[in-house]
């Protein structure tokens, strides 16, 4: 079955400093790996995907995704947080189960970045 | 360019009552999906559909049904709402999976429609 896994439920930053969200995940197949972001009383947004190619994905905002097939991560960063990157992090991976075209989301990663 | 478009944003039920929550899309995509957002479950999927007339269960379809008889529009139903179904739902819409081009697999999602089950 596939899974995802965001083991830090909330992750503090200090402004201009770098950050990361974490992500592990299991799939059956090829993974296809995404992050969306989510402010307050929002709808999520897409941030960036891994597909195939270049384990290094880059995305909007200014963020960044390392694919590492060994660890099963793809953990999201950014070099120098904002205080405006405040948000929900959800990463997600591909549903395998059933007909095609879901995604499994993870639980979320409140980011909070303090000026 | 709406993109996606759910009605109501907000409701207050009764246990018992029903209601229909609307997703309308404007970019022509096959697949259109209903989350439910939980604090500390993330989201889960409820059900979903990669075309004009078909709907299949996700994670968590019991006490909800679909239709999609239009390729823009999805609804949700609750029959007989229960204070468990009180929840934030999500709808969201994305091309073909099997599309080649940059924004397949990429879901669009709308703002959000709170429901409250007294």
């Amino acid at each position: 079955a596939q899974s995802v896994a965001q083991p830090e439920d909330q992750v503090n930053v200090a402004e201009g400093n770098p950050l990361t969200v974490k992500c592990t995940y299991s799939v059956s197949g090829n993974p296809y790996l995404f992050w969306y972001v989510q402010y307050p009383n929002r709808g999520l947004q897409f941030l960036l995907k891994y597909i195939t190619g270049d384990n290094l994905v880059k995305g909007s905002y200014g963020f960044e995704a390392e694919f590492n097939k060994s660890q099963t991560s793809f953990h999201l960063k950014k070099p120098s947080a904002l205080v405006s990157d405040s948000a929900l992090y959800f990463c997600a991976v591909r549903n395998y189960g059933g007909s095609q075209g879901n995604l499994i989301f993870g639980k979320g990663t409140k980011l909070s970045v303090k000026p | 360019n709406a993109g996606v478009t759910q009605t109501p944003k907000f409701r207050v039920l009764k246990t018992g009552q029903s209601m229909t929550l609307l997703c309308a899309q404007d970019m022509n995509h096959e697949y259109m999906y209903w989350y439910r957002q939980d604090p500390g479950m993330g989201l889960r999927l409820i059900h979903y559909s990669v075309g004009e007339g078909t709907t299949a269960k996700g994670e968590v379809p019991d006490g909800y049904n679909v239709s999609r008889l239009k390729k823009q529009n999805f609804l949700l139903g609750l029959e007989s709402a229960a204070p468990s179904q009180t929840s934030v739902y999500f709808c969201a819409s994305s091309p073909n999976w099997g599309q080649v081009d940059s924004g397949a697999n990429v879901l669009t999602f709308g703002a959000g429609s709170r429901l409250t089950v007294l």
